[in-house]
């Protein structure tokens, strides 16, 4: 049974940079692509990224600017920063697994982490 | 980007009743439409990929219907376990992929 867990800072300061991590085991890395989900209130459910673990990666246009994704194959982790964060960014970040035949179906999601942007 | 409109926002139901949902693309989505549940504290959970068909682990009394840009998420029966906020999810056309607002049902 595959587990899904965020980490990172709770609180960022407007300007900054969010950086979150996500950790995976108990099941493949290589068979999926990983994804990074995002729930406000105001916006709802929004994907942010994916990344493959050949560390190729594809941003909704919304946000490219200000993503970037990250993989580490050997530890089973995936990476997201955030860049120039302002308080629309505050949310509950949910990292996610999609099977590569499967694109952008979300099959496992972690607990999700709570993020505020606020000085 | 694929606009996901679901309605009702809010279903207000009793156990053991029927439950219709509605999600529309605001363009064709093919069969690429799916369905999570979400309950209070907790990740969403994928119900139903591919507009008809249930993830594992999916009660029988879930079931998906329709193609290109109307779909429905059907609960033969609802169980207390059932009342949950539940939204619709397009991978067809990308990027990005786009998820609903929510339908939320709640006990009457």
């Amino acid at each position: 049974q595959v587990q899904l867990q965020e980490s990172g800072p709770g609180l960022v300061k407007p300007s900054e940079t969010l950086s979150l991590t996500c950790t995976v085991s108990g099941g493949s890395f290589s068979s999926y692509h990983w994804s990074w989900v995002r729930q406000s209130a105001v916006k709802g459910l929004e994907w942010i990224g994916r990344i493959y673990t050949t560390g190729s990666t594809n941003y909704n246009p919304s946000l490219k600017s200000r993503v970037t994704m990250s993989i580490d194959t050997s530890n089973n982790q995936f990476s997201l920063n955030l860049s120039s964060v302002t308080a629309a960014d505050t949310a509950v970040y949910y990292c996610t697994r999609a099977r590569l035949a499967l694109a952008g179906l979300f099959d496992s999601w972690g607990q999700g982490i709570l993020v505020t942007v606020s000085s | 980007e694929i606009v996901l409109t679901q309605s009702p926002a809010t279903l207000s139901l009793s156990p053991g009743e029927r439950a219709t949902l509605s999600c529309r693309a605001s363009q064709s989505v093919s069969s690429y439409l799916a369905w999570y549940q979400q309950k209070p504290g907790q990740a969403p959970r994928l119900l139903i990929y591919d507009a008809s068909n249930r993830a594992t682990g999916t009660p029988a009394r879930f079931s998906g219907s329709g193609s290109g840009t109307d779909f429905t998420l059907t609960i033969s029966s609802l169980e207390p376990e059932d009342f949950a906020v539940y939204y619709c999810q397009q991978r067809g056309n990308w990027p990005p992929w786009t998820f609903g607002q929510g339908t939320k049902v709640e006990i009457k």
